[in-house]
């Protein structure tokens, strides 16, 4: 059983309004990052961070902002909510080491900008 | 780089079906192998892993073999259940290359009917 959560599970709010997407790990895992998925089911890495005060883009541009304060919480922001930002968001954590590099994933963020 | 091509779906079978679901990959090192699932309104979580050539990963019936010479990676299980109905990735961790991050196929949606 992965521990990893997010908050909230669903969201619906309107155009303009800033959001924070959470995601907590108690693994201790090194790694974490967001994805966004499509309805079509593929997943796009939009932010990935190493360790505390690491943070990257992915391979899809978002115009979203990361921090990674501690270890254990790496929330997502969206300082202006527009309907293209309607989507699923997932937040997944691995340890890091060279071969283990399972995924854990918390349940996703589906948010809806009105 | 590094990709995952992954069958098409969706894929619909009967219960008690035989399931193959399959999966190729491009990888500049030697990378482990991962087939996740994600039921309906929840997060990916891993269903089975392989680290080198030749390792058969398995769980919950399912089974997938890692074939360096076909670059495969193909998930089989010889019973479907109406239970195992979701989306199922392949996906590919090359730690020498891209910094140990996962690379995601594009997903395949079973729905196994009774």
């Amino acid at each position: 059983e992965a521990d990893i959560y997010q908050t909230p599970r669903y969201l619906v709010i309107g155009t303009g309004k800033k959001i924070t997407l959470e995601c907590s790990q108690t693994m201790g895992h090194d790694k974490m990052y967001w994805y966004q998925q499509d309805p079509g089911m593929e997943l796009h890495l939009i932010h990935y961070s190493y360790g505390v005060n690491s943070t990257e883009k992915g391979d899809l541009s978002s115009e979203s902002t990361v921090s990674r304060i501690r270890t254990e919480h790496f929330p997502l922001t969206l300082e202006s909510a527009r309907p293209s930002h309607t989507s699923q968001y997932l937040c997944a954590s691995s340890a890091g080491q060279e071969i283990q590099e399972t995924q854990y994933f918390g349940p996703g963020t589906r948010l809806l900008v009105l | 780089g590094n990709s995952v091509t992954q069958m098409e779906g969706p894929v619909t079978l009967s219960e008690e079906a035989f399931l193959t679901i399959n999966c190729t990959y491009t990888a500049t090192g030697y990378p482990s192998l991962f087939w996740y699932v994600q039921y309906p309104g929840e997060g990916l979580q891993l269903l089975l892993k392989a680290t080198k050539a030749d390792d058969k990963g398995s769980n919950k019936g399912f089974e997938a073999t890692y074939r360096k010479e076909t670059t495969s990676f193909h998930l089989e299980k010889g019973s479907v259940q109406v239970s195992d109905s979701a989306v199922y990735f392949c996906a590919l961790s090359d730690p020498s290359t891209n910094a140990g991050k996962s690379t995601f196929g594009d997903g395949t949606t079973l729905t196994v009917k009774p």
